[in-house]
Order: C-alpha cells, then sequence, then structure tokens
C-alpha cells in the first residue's frame, strides 16, 4: 500500500538549533516527493521537492531534503531554526501524472523556543 | 511558484443552506484539481478529484449529492456544500498540478467554512 509516514507528531526546538523531521515512504513507482509547510489557518506552501537527479533538494526559507531510496526517507533538515518556522509540516508522495492526487503523511508540528 | 486562489477564506452560513467555495489557478491551466478537507490539528484528507469537461471523481465515504463539483473552465473549480450542517464546519483547500513545472502541486489558501 502507498503511504507516507511522518514518525514525529510534535518536536520542539531551540531557536538557532537543527531540525530534522523524518519521513518514510511506502510507493510502488518512482516516487515524487514534497515537503510542504502550513502556518495556522494557512494553505500549504510548497517548500521542496524531488523528481529526479540529486538527491540532496534545495528549498525556500533555508530548508533541504535528502531522498534515500535506500531508506525510502525524504527527511528535511534545517541548518538553523527560525521563530518564524513554527508551524505543520508536511511530507507528501506522488506519481508525476496530472490527475493524482498527493499522499500526505500525518504532519508534524514544529514549535520554536526561544 | 505558481498560484492557486480559493475564495471565499472563510465563510458562516446557516444549517440548511448551500454555500459555494471557488478554486482558481491564476497564472496556468488546471485540467484537474483537488478538493481536501482538514480537520483541526489533522492531515488533510482528499474528498474528490475535479476533472474539467467531466464528472469529478470522489473518495469513498464522500458524499457526491452533498459536496457539489464543477470544473467549469482550465482555470476554475468550484465545491459546494449543500443543506450544510455543523458537522460540515471544516477546512476546505484546493490544490491544482503546474504542468508547466513537472506538475509540482500548488495549493490554496484554504476556506473555513462554518455552519451554524
Amino acid at each position: 500500500a502507498q503511504s507516507v509516514t511522518q514518525p514525529d507528531i510534535h518536536i520542539t526546538v531551540s531557536e538557532g538549533a537543527s531540525l530534522e523531521l523524518r519521513c518514510n515512504y511506502s510507493y510502488g513507482a518512482t516516487p515524487y516527493l514534497f515537503w510542504y509547510v502550513q502556518s495556522p489557518g494557512q494553505g500549504l506552501q510548497l517548500l521542496l521537492k524531488y523528481f529526479s537527479g540529486d538527491t540532496l533538494v534545495q528549498g525556500i526559507k533555508g530548508f533541504e531534503a535528502e531522498f534515500k531510496r535506500s531508506q525510502s526517507s525524504f527527511n528535511l533538515r534545517k541548518p538553523s531554526v527560525h521563530w518564524s518556522d513554527a508551524a505543520e509540516y508536511f511530507c507528501a508522495v506522488g506519481p508525476n501524472q496530472a490527475g493524482t492526487a498527493l499522499i500526505f503523511g500525518k504532519g508534524t508540528t514544529l514549535s520554536v523556543s526561544s | 511558484g505558481a498560484v492557486v486562489s480559493q475564495h471565499p477564506s472563510w465563510v458562516i452560513c446557516k444549517s440548511g443552506t448551500s454555500v459555494k467555495i471557488e478554486c482558481r489557478s491564476l497564472d496556468f491551466q488546471a485540467t484537474t484539481m483537488f478538493w481536501y478537507r482538514q480537520f483541526p490539528k489533522q492531515s488533510l484528507m482528499l474528498m474528490a478529484t475535479s476533472n474539467e469537461g467531466s464528472k469529478a471523481t470522489y473518495e469513498q465515504g464522500v458524499e457526491k449529492d452533498k459536496f457539489l463539483i464543477n470544473h467549469a473552465s482550465l482555470t476554475l473549480s468550484t465545491l459546494t456544500v449543500t443543506s450544510a450542517h455543523p458537522e460540515d464546519s471544516s477546512f476546505y483547500i484546493c490544490s491544482a498540478p503546474d504542468s508547466n513545472s513537472g506538475n509540482t502541486i500548488y495549493f490554496g489558501e484554504g476556506s473555513w467554512l462554518t455552519v451554524v
């Protein structure tokens, strides 16, 4: 079955510390992977995506993610977290087909402490 | 990135009435759009796939007669919640793939529906 697992429901990180949000997927075909961020009451903003090529992907707001096929993982990282990064983060997987929706993980809530 | 816009951002309606939410792709055409529902502190639940020029495809358990979807053009899909009830109160989000960027899926800002 196709699925996305985000093992951490809630993470708290000190401002300025590094961050890693975990994402594991189960997908039959070549996966196309995404990370989205959602602030309270807002829609989803695309942080980065992996389609092919370099397995280390750079995104907006200083985020990066690394695709590891052998581990079926696509973890999101940021070297230094800012208070404004506090939000809900969703990992998603899908095919590169216009007619097929993404499969989402349950999300990880990031809190940033001062 | 591409822009998907939803309107209204929030709406309050009385029980038994219908409410329409619009989803527009502002700078690209989308033959397909997706409608999600999100409960507080939960993930997105796919409701239906909206197809331009044909009927929408509904996920299991979603009442097609209650959640009417019309994909009127290549840039507009609408979701109408008919005979709304308080349990329909939720956050509704649409998304669309942009073929100009490898079918990357972009999301609207979401619409808060409160049924009183």
